[in-house]
């Protein structure tokens, strides 16, 4: 059974960068045949796709983002990272890791609230 | 990017009677593989969401019987057959097909 878990910190200054990391087990992200996502869902709100990166490391991003997100992997840790830079009040959510098959997001983390607040 | 509009937004329901959610998207969410990449989702209270269905119609490992996904093209359609107390809970269709991959707005299930 594939878990995922966030963790990072839960207060990020305004203007600073926000730095999330992802830990899988259960199986390897080396493997391939997967993407690993990150996806955030706004206090109260809905759901919004941040992008996604392949073991190889190619990535794609939101274009609502892409400026501002970086993605990468460490599958000597079974690991990828989220880094948000130039954080407003806006970018407060519950961040989530998920794996992603091509078209959906079967496994899902438990999700990590990050403030934005000085 | 591809717009996911669901409907209702709210729904009340009673114990052991059927719910519907729709759910449309502003483009055809055929890929060029042939497959319709469209998912449901429920996220009970606190917790993070879970697939229910993907491909339309295909039911997730564990996920109960009594729900089911149909539809095609741009209009699916997301049935609870006999709600139950567990079954509250906000409900996301999301499409995979283009990107960036989108998510409806959401419909509230909760019991009467």
């Amino acid at each position: 059974q594939v878990q995922l878990q966030e963790s990072g910190p839960g207060l990020v200054k305004p203007s600073q960068t926000l730095s999330l990391t992802c830990t899988v087990s259960g199986g390897s992200i080396s493997s391939g045949g997967y993407y690993w996502s990150w996806i955030r869902q706004h206090p109260g709100k809905g759901l919004e796709w941040i992008g996604y990166i392949y073991y190889s490391g190619s990535t794609y991003y939101n274009p609502s983002l892409k400026s501002r997100v970086t993605i990468s992997v460490d599958t000597s840790k079974n690991q990828f990272s989220l880094k948000l830079s130039s954080v407003t009040a806006a970018d407060t959510a519950v961040y989530y890791c998920a794996r992603d098959d091509g078209g959906s997001f079967g496994y899902w983390g438990q999700g990590t609230l990050v403030t934005v607040s000085s | 990017d591809v717009v996911m509009t669901q409907s209702p937004l709210s729904l009340p329901v009673t114990l052991g009677q059927p719910a519907s959610i729709s759910c449309r998207s502003s483009q055809s969410l055929v890929y060029s593989d042939g497959n319709t990449y469209l998912n449901w989702f429920q996220q009970r209270p606190g917790q993070s969401p879970r697939r229910l269905i993907y491909k339309v119609s295909n039911r997730d490992s564990g996920v109960p019987d009594r729900f089911s996904g149909s539809g095609s093209g741009t209009d699916f359609t997301l049935k609870i057959s006999r709600v139950e107390a567990e079954d509250v809970g906000v409900y996301y269709c999301m499409q995979g097909t283009h990107w960036p991959k989108t998510f409806g707005q959401g419909t509230k299930v909760e019991i009467k």
